[in-house]
């Protein structure tokens, strides 16, 4: 099915630990996104991608670790987790500008 | 530093009435204002959008208002149905620098039957 898909949609894991959040998308978008969604703070943007191979930090970039080899996918990589990296994170991609902006579902990511 | 202002933080609606959420941006090269609506365990789906050269858009119950001097913009849901209940996030972009947009920390609308 086209869309963006997240993985996994759960995890727990330890501090120190490295984990790595998935993001897939079936559009052949150019740009993609990732966000932390926490309370009272919105959606704040981690990095973001403007094509294959070109990443840029976003507001929250520390800690956080992104690749864009290919133009559909988008890992976001946390090399040693911190109880403050616990979050809702989600992916988003867009075709370009003047156009909408997709969602995917998220990753609940607790950190202990 | 938080460019884009949200409130309220949460709002309360009896079915049928108007649910208003308003936010204020500081950056005036801002030319693009969507409202995403996220149900829970979900991701933000895009509402509607404005751009500047146009001080309201409607689409169905929902209305967003834009006042350019004031820095201001805002949602309007119509005849709010229990099914609106969702937060909901305005946001705000300079297209031509890279679509990033800047989101306000959102609204939890209820809307009871």
């Amino acid at each position: 099915d086209a869309g963006i898909t997240q993985s996994p949609r759960y995890k727990i894991t330890e501090t120190g630990r490295q984990v790595t959040l998935m993001c897939h998308q079936t559009w052949s978008h150019s740009y993609m996104f990732w966000y932390r969604q926490d309370l009272g703070h919105g959606l704040r943007l981690i990095y973001y991608s403007a094509a294959a191979d070109i990443t840029d930090k976003g507001e929250v970039p520390d800690g956080y670790v992104v690749s864009r080899s290919k133009t559909e996918n988008f890992p976001l990589t946390l090399e040693s987790a911190t109880r403050s990296q616990t979050s809702v994170y989600f992916c988003a991609s867009r075709a370009g500008t003047n156009q909408p902006q997709h969602f995917g579902d998220g990753t609940r990511l607790s950190i202990l | 530093q938080q460019q884009v202002k949200q409130s309220p933080q949460s709002l309360i609606v009896q079915k049928g009435g108007i649910s208003i959420i308003n936010c204020a941006y500081e950056n005036t090269a801002f030319d693009y204002f969507p409202w995403y609506q996220q149900f829970p365990g979900k991701g933000p789906a895009l509402l509607i959008a404005i751009r500047p050269d146009v001080s309201e858009k409607k689409e169905g119950r929902f209305t967003i208002s834009f006042n350019k001097s004031a820095k201001q913009f805002s949602l309007h849901i119509m005849d709010s149905q229990p099914g609106d209940s969702a937060t909901y996030f305005c946001a705000a972009s300079k297209e031509t620098s890279g679509s990033r947009l800047t989101f306000g920390e959102g609204t939890q609308l209820t809307v009871n039957p």
